[in-house]
């Protein structure tokens, strides 16, 4: 079954603590992405991937940090630097033209 | 820079009536166009898009577009509407000449079918 898993759906973390999202795809797609999405903001790019082992910053990085080992991976870690990280965190992936699928994404939740 | 305005953030209709979910962009180049609806608490999933040719672009569920260059619109339209339509729409665009493929996207319509 073809797709893009975002794991867990749901995830809570104590103010301070760095937390790692999880973004896995069987697409065979070369590109990443990972958006963040608050209330009334649509979604603003963290981070992208057009191909294994070089990612780029998108709009708001800053306090965040991805890597791409694996053509199939590309996990989000949300550090104690991001100020205000409870959002809804949203995979996406892409076969380098302009169409992007998405994951069905995971809400973090920082207490 | 580019950037996409959502005029409307919210909007009711009753079951069975027309609608239209407006966006407009801003770009001083051309662009791709998008649509993408979320239902609560889950990801995008893409409606319809504009890459080239007829301004009239159809999607799925009914719905349809329209990209009015001149007006730098891209108008979502159904006729008629379902319970099931009630979600979140989003308008997104991303350059033709993009490298890396990166979307902006509006702020959200929330549309909401009311019986």
């Amino acid at each position: 079954d073809g797709g893009i898993t975002q794991s867990p759906k749901y995830l809570f973390r104590k103010e301070g603590q760095n937390v790692t999202l999880s973004c896995e795809q069987n697409l065979n797609h070369d590109a990443m992405y990972w958006y963040r999405q608050d209330p009334g903001q649509g979604l603003r790019l963290i981070y992208y991937s057009q191909i294994v082992n070089d990612f780029q910053k998108g709009d708001i990085a800053e306090g965040y940090s991805v890597s791409r080992e694996k053509k199939e991976s590309f996990p989000l870690t949300v550090t104690s630097a991001q100020k205000n990280p409870t959002a809804f965190y949203l995979c996406a992936t892409g076969t380098g033209g302009p169409e992007q699928y998405f994951g069905p994404g995971t809400r973090l939740t920082v207490t | 820079a580019q950037s996409v305005t959502q005029l409307d953030s919210q909007v009711p209709v009753f079951e069975e009536a027309p609608v239209e979910l407006r966006c407009n962009y801003s770009s001083s180049v051309s662009v791709y166009l998008f649509w993408y609806v979320q239902y609560p608490n889950q990801g995008l999933q893409l409606l319809l898009k504009y890459l080239s040719g007829s301004t009239l672009v159809k999607g799925i569920n009914g719905f349809e577009a329209e990209f009015n260059k001149s007006q730098t619109s891209f108008h979502l339209r159904k006729p008629s509407v379902h319970i099931s339509d009630t979600a979140e729409y989003f308008c997104a665009v991303t350059l033709i000449y993009n490298q890396g493929g990166k979307l902006i996207f509006g702020q959200g319509t929330e549309l909401s079918v009311k019986p």
